[in-house]
């Protein structure tokens, strides 16, 4: 596609339920990234794919988080579990390569959880 | 690990000039980015900078001192529109952009 998509956009959730959230990069990206933003912070990284492996996970909260990209392009981001804390806007950027120049957002999605 | 410093709120008049500056400290250097983002909005990118020295683009300018940690984003005729958070963003070794907390630029008339 022509930019980075992200669906849902909005998602509220119950204390304790399970969530994904899905990321469809730019086509040929093979550099994909999840970030967490909070309120008035900037976005805190989570985890990085290059191609199809996780390239790094060190921000992770914790093993209630996991993502995958099975085939190199589609991520999913799956939050179990959920907790209050876990609200935030979740974002996913890709890039052609893992240089990190010529990064591009997607618009988000919003997760509550109440 | 990286630790990127930023005002938090700056202001400014319409038509003025503003420099919003970034100080870091990192293990690595692969890059420096300044993004713009709008309320609600994804963060868009501004400029990438991995060499020292400034680099011009329209009414934005990105400056950068490796040997400093410190870089500053220049915006020229400010319009309303520019009222944003800007973001730095420092990527290290493993190429991975760490962000600052932003700085949010008020623009009034």
């Amino acid at each position: 596609g022509a930019g980075v998509s992200q669906t849902p956009s909005n998602k509220v959730t119950e204390k304790g339920k399970y969530v994904e959230l899905r990321c469809d990069p730019i086509s040929g990206h093979t550099a994909l990234y999840w970030y967490r933003q909070s309120l008035g912070q900037g976005p805190e990284f989570l985890i990085y794919f290059q191609g199809t492996g996780a390239a790094d996970d060190s921000g992770l909260p914790n093993d209630r988080f996991f993502a995958v990209r099975p085939e190199g392009s589609v991520s999913t981001l799956k939050i179990q579990r959920t907790e209050r804390g876990d609200s935030a806007v979740y974002l996913c950027a890709s890039s052609p390569e893992a240089s990190g120049n010529g990064y591009t957002f997607g618009s988000g999605t919003r997760l509550t959880v109440v | 690990g990286q630790n990127i410093d930023q005002p938090t709120e700056m202001t400014a008049t319409e038509g003025a000039i503003v420099q919003i500056n970034c100080t870091y400290q990192t293990s690595g250097f692969n890059g420096l980015f300044w993004y713009q983002q709008h309320a609600g909005e994804a963060p868009t990118f501004l400029s990438y900078n991995v060499l020292d020295g400034l680099e011009e683009k329209g009414r934005f300018s990105s400056f950068l001192s490796r040997s400093k940690g410190y870089s500053y984003l220049l915006l020229k005729e400010l319009q309303m529109k520019d009222s944003a958070s800007y973001l730095c963003a420092v990527a290290g070794g493993s190429y991975i952009p760490t962000f600052g907390r932003g700085t949010s630029l008020i623009v009034h008339p």
